[in-house]
């Protein structure tokens, strides 16, 4: 069973580019959930996925927006990036009709200049 | 709005102490409650669940509806407790569970 993996590690853009973070989901699980930790602070919610379609949201501003694939792999979206976008990106995992134990990734660190 | 409080930010007790890391929620409805740990250098887990009522390498949390609140508790420190520990929340809606609202985390360090 492979655990839930994020790419790249970490980036480096400059303000008003455009980002793409990728993650793939835990064996057997359906739903992604994307979370932006900022320095000193906890998780935010961003938003989740589930048979592709965002299924829920978080109070984040439509510049951020995501995939998810059939083999439920998702990606994460960032445009026109701000200088306050810099944070660790994490993807977790889980089984909706599960017991909702979300497993993460280790994170995409980004870095906005 | 959901809301998660975690009023410490850094807890520093000796080994063999007793630790207490406060949690405090706001939900409207009936909200799962977990607590998460990061130790250093690793991703972040799951230490345990209200739902299953386990107490997981000593640790145990008692969901207070009353007082709203979801304490993590465990009798005697050890060193490797020492971690970042987040208490999260997550409501259900749509026939499954919502995404996770944490609290800003407390610095846990066990002193020897």
């Amino acid at each position: 069973e492979t655990g839930v993996t994020q790419s790249p590690t970490h980036l480096i853009k400059t303000r008003g580019q455009q980002v793409t973070l990728r993650c793939s989901s835990q064996s057997g699980h359906n739903t992604v959930s994307w979370y932006q930790q900022a320095l000193g602070q906890g998780p935010q919610f961003i938003f989740q996925y589930y048979r592709e379609e965002e299924n829920g949201r978080g109070n984040f501003p439509p510049r951020f927006s995501g995939l998810q694939f059939p083999n439920y792999s998702s990606e994460l979206n960032v445009n026109a990036l701000e200088l306050d976008d810099s944070a660790l990106y994490l993807c977790a995992s889980s089984l909706r009709q599960g017991n909702n134990e979300q497993f993460f990734g280790p994170g995409t660190r980004l870095t906005v200049l | 709005a959901q809301r998660v409080t975690q009023p410490e930010k850094l807890l520093s007790v000796f080994k063999g102490a007793p630790v207490e890391l406060k949690c405090n929620y706001s939900y409207s409805g009936s909200p799962e409650l977990f607590w998460y740990v990061q130790y250093s250098r690793q991703r972040l887990q799951l230490l345990l669940r209200h739902i299953s009522r386990e107490s997981i390498k000593g640790f145990t949390a008692d969901l207070n509806k009353g007082e709203t609140s979801f304490h993590l508790k465990k009798p005697f420190a050890q060193e490797e407790d020492s971690a970042m520990y987040y208490c999260a929340l997550s409501g259900y809606s749509g026939g499954g569970a919502d995404g996770l609202t944490f609290g800003k985390g407390t610095h846990l360090i066990i002193q020897p």
